[in-house]
């Protein structure tokens, strides 16, 4: 069962605009959430997380905003930059459970 | 390099085959991760060591599936009489701490596996 979900495979933005990813769970037994950037015949890179404590955390240009009463965040990235083109991933875990569980990816395209 | 380092890159098998897959963490780092990348999808959790202990392994598809770390720092993942199934790409991940919640997972560049 897919408990993290990305139902957006792909999104497509215009240089120096606003890129919003979203992302959905379904285990309110998560409590820590993470954002992975991929690029191609690489592995996936740590880019911004937040604990349920929390529902903003802010790292330069993104922004990570979680909604827990919606089991929603959302990656935030202003301004988008050509090299923001990647996959990201969302993923999920328990506080002390050492596994994550992660969406199926959001592929985004910076347009010059 | 100082980061997650796999090999190797591309592995191609003919259907029955045995693979090992080898994953080299970063130097001092306790937990290590193996995940699975299908097409299209995220990476999903296969088995995880704490140094040389395999403490998780309820990912692992199949019995053909076997890991070790037998010093607590290079692992193998080793898949016995390939499927077609078994196409994927394998990622191994390894962190400093012993248990997540906060701690940052630093993943390789994968193997990438296609059986015939």
């Amino acid at each position: 069962d897919q408990q993290v979900k990305q139902n957006s495979p792909s999104l497509s933005v215009q240089e120096g605009r606003i890129s919003i990813l979203n992302c959905d769970y379904t285990n309110s037994m998560f409590d820590y959430f993470l954002w992975y950037k991929k690029y191609p015949a690489e592995g996936p890179t740590f880019l911004i997380s937040i604990s349920s404590i929390k529902d903003k955390n802010e790292d330069g240009r993104f922004t990570v905003f979680l909604n827990k009463s919606a089991k929603h965040l959302s990656l935030h990235i202003v301004p988008s930059q050509p090299g923001d083109s990647a996959v990201y991933f969302c993923a999920a875990s328990r506080s002390n459970d050492y596994k994550l569980s992660f969406g199926a990816g959001t592929t985004v395209t910076v347009r010059a | 390099g100082a980061g997650v380092s796999q090999s190797p890159r591309y592995k191609v098998a003919k259907r029955g085959q045995d693979v090992a897959l080898r994953c080299d963490p970063i130097s001092g780092h306790v937990s290590l991760f193996w995940y699975q990348q299908a097409l299209g999808q995220g990476p999903e959790f296969l088995t995880y060591f704490q140094n040389e202990a395999q403490l998780d392994k309820s990912g692992l598809p199949s019995d053909r599936f076997f890991a070790e770390r037998p010093e607590g720092s290079v692992s193998t993942l080793k898949i016995q009489r390939t499927q077609q199934e078994d196409s994927a790409v394998y990622l191994c991940a390894s962190s400093f701490f012993s248990s997540a919640g906060g701690a940052e997972q630093f993943f390789g560049p994968g193997t990438r596996l296609t059986v015939l």
